[in-house]
């Protein structure tokens, strides 16, 4: 079982509506990071958080340390917003906590 | 300010040669990260170095892969005796150290034929 688990795998969505993207992992974290990877492979970091909530223009992201669990969602979707979003925790543990363990991705798909 | 940089942006070449990958870090940035993406997979963890400390490397799949970085700029991997499952992107990331935001750069699409 991936230590990071993202859902769903794809999604698709008219512009407008309102998205999320969920991400649960099973060990102790320092932090979280949210990515964003356009077709082309650049990779942006949205945000990276420990606790609560963080909010950029439209995106949001939130935490759940207890649970273990974090959402990224966006309000008013556009189709520029089609890419793949990556969620990927920091360890913890005092050896290796540099160390980014990465999910396997959201292809999101935005139609007009 | 300049970003991450790699090169080059697309590598293809011959079963067995050896190839160097290139990164650029953002000025300042001690921490820098090199992860591998193979088509349709998450991205993995290959080595990490911070500053002047010996790197972690403990993400490389085999002794034909290294790395090395001179202080805190440039960074190259080295992989040789391509395979074909080397076939992937190569991605470099900085970060002014280890508990910050991650720059990444634009990637080198490696192609062993």
């Amino acid at each position: 079982k991936n230590e990071v688990e993202q859902s769903p795998q794809n999604l698709t969505a008219q512009e407008g509506e309102f998205i999320t993207i969920n991400c649960s992992y099973s060990v102790g974290i320092s932090a979280l990071h949210w990515l964003q990877q356009h077709p082309g492979g650049g990779i942006v970091s949205l945000f990276m958080l420990s606790s609560g909530k963080k909010k950029h223009g439209r995106l949001i992201a939130t935490i759940n340390i207890q649970e273990k669990h974090s959402s990224l969602h966006i309000t008013a979707s556009h189709p520029r917003d089609s890419a793949v979003y990556i969620c990927a925790v920091r360890s913890r543990s005092g050896g290796s906590n540099y160390k980014l363990t990465f999910g396997k991705g959201t292809l999101l798909t935005v139609n007009p | 300010g300049a970003g991450v940089s790699q090169s080059p942006s697309n590598k293809v070449t011959e079963k067995g040669k050896d190839v160097e990958l290139r990164c650029d870090p953002i000025s300042g940035h001690t921490a820098l990260y090199w992860y591998r993406q193979r088509l349709g997979q998450g991205l993995e963890f290959l080595i990490y170095f911070q500053g002047n400390s010996a790197p972690d490397k403990s993400g490389l799949p085999s002794d034909r892969f290294s790395a090395e970085r001179t202080g805190e700029s440039v960074s190259t991997l080295t992989i040789q005796r391509t395979q074909q499952e080397d076939s992937a992107v190569y991605l470099c990331a900085s970060s002014v150290d280890y508990n910050n935001e991650q720059f990444f750069g634009p990637g080198t699409r490696l192609t062993v034929l």
